[in-house]
């Protein structure tokens, strides 16, 4: 059974850096691309980008250009999306999911539980 | 990269059908059949519901069904039932490996 767990709750001040993990198990972990999606609070879903484990080629989504890295560590099954220059606005649940409902595309159907970021001076 | 465009709340009673439209342009609905409708009810992580534009994922009701027409594609939920009381967003592929999701629509159970 897939199954994606994701790092706790952070808080951090204007300017700094988040790193959000999400471990992966039930499936073997370079099988799948892992999207990042994110919410801020009563908004709806943003997709941030995704990452290719076998081989960490990554595509970001216009808007996170220059700040936001996904990584991968594939002996330890674990996605990692690193966020730096943080503002108010980026307050908001991070997801990892995993692209493993594949038809014409592979789509995300397992999500993890989300790890909230708050971003407060 | 633009969110793509859906109506902001959608209502029906019991039993009624519901549509939930979804607008984008030539670059992603309107080039590509990698559309896909995601559930999500709240504090939870969003449920894949459509992919493909209209395939459904095992487990999934086929009181759902997803169609696209040009730059819209839409989701259609018949006989609802007051579990079926969420947000709802599509999301495309937009080339390039990027994806775009829609606003989201507040789907209320009268």
């Amino acid at each position: 059974q897939v199954q994606l767990a994701q790092s706790g709750a952070e808080v951090k001040k204007p300017g700094a850096s988040v790193n959000v993990s999400c471990k992966a198990s039930g499936y073997t972990f370079t099988t799948y691309w892992i999207h990042w999606v994110r919410q801020a609070p009563g908004q709806g879903l943003e997709w941030m980008g995704v990452i290719n484990p076998t081989g960490g080629r990554t595509t970001y989504a216009p808007s996170f250009q220059g700040r936001l890295t996904m990584t991968t560590d594939t002996s330890t099954s674990t996605a990692y999306m690193e966020l730096t220059g943080l503002r108010s606005a980026d307050t908001a649940v991070y997801y990892c999911s995993v692209g493993s409902q594949c038809g014409g595309d592979c789509y995300p159907d397992y999500w993890g539980q989300g790890s909230l970021v708050i971003v407060s001076s | 990269q633009s969110a793509l465009t859906q109506p902001r709340s959608v209502s029906g009673s019991p039993g009624q059908s519901v549509t939930i439209s979804c607008t984008g342009t030539i670059s992603d609905i309107g080039d590509y059949r990698y559309v896909s409708w995601y559930q999500q009810h709240p504090g939870k992580a969003p449920k894949l519901l459509i992919f493909d534009v209209s395939d459904r994922p095992s487990g999934v009701p086929d009181r759902f069904s997803g169609s696209k027409s040009g730059t819209t594609a839409s989701l259609t939920i018949s006989g609802l039932q007051a579990e079926d009381e969420a947000d709802y967003y599509c999301r495309s592929y937009a080339g390039n490996s990027l994806y775009v999701f829609g606003t989201g629509t507040r789907v209320t159970v009268l």
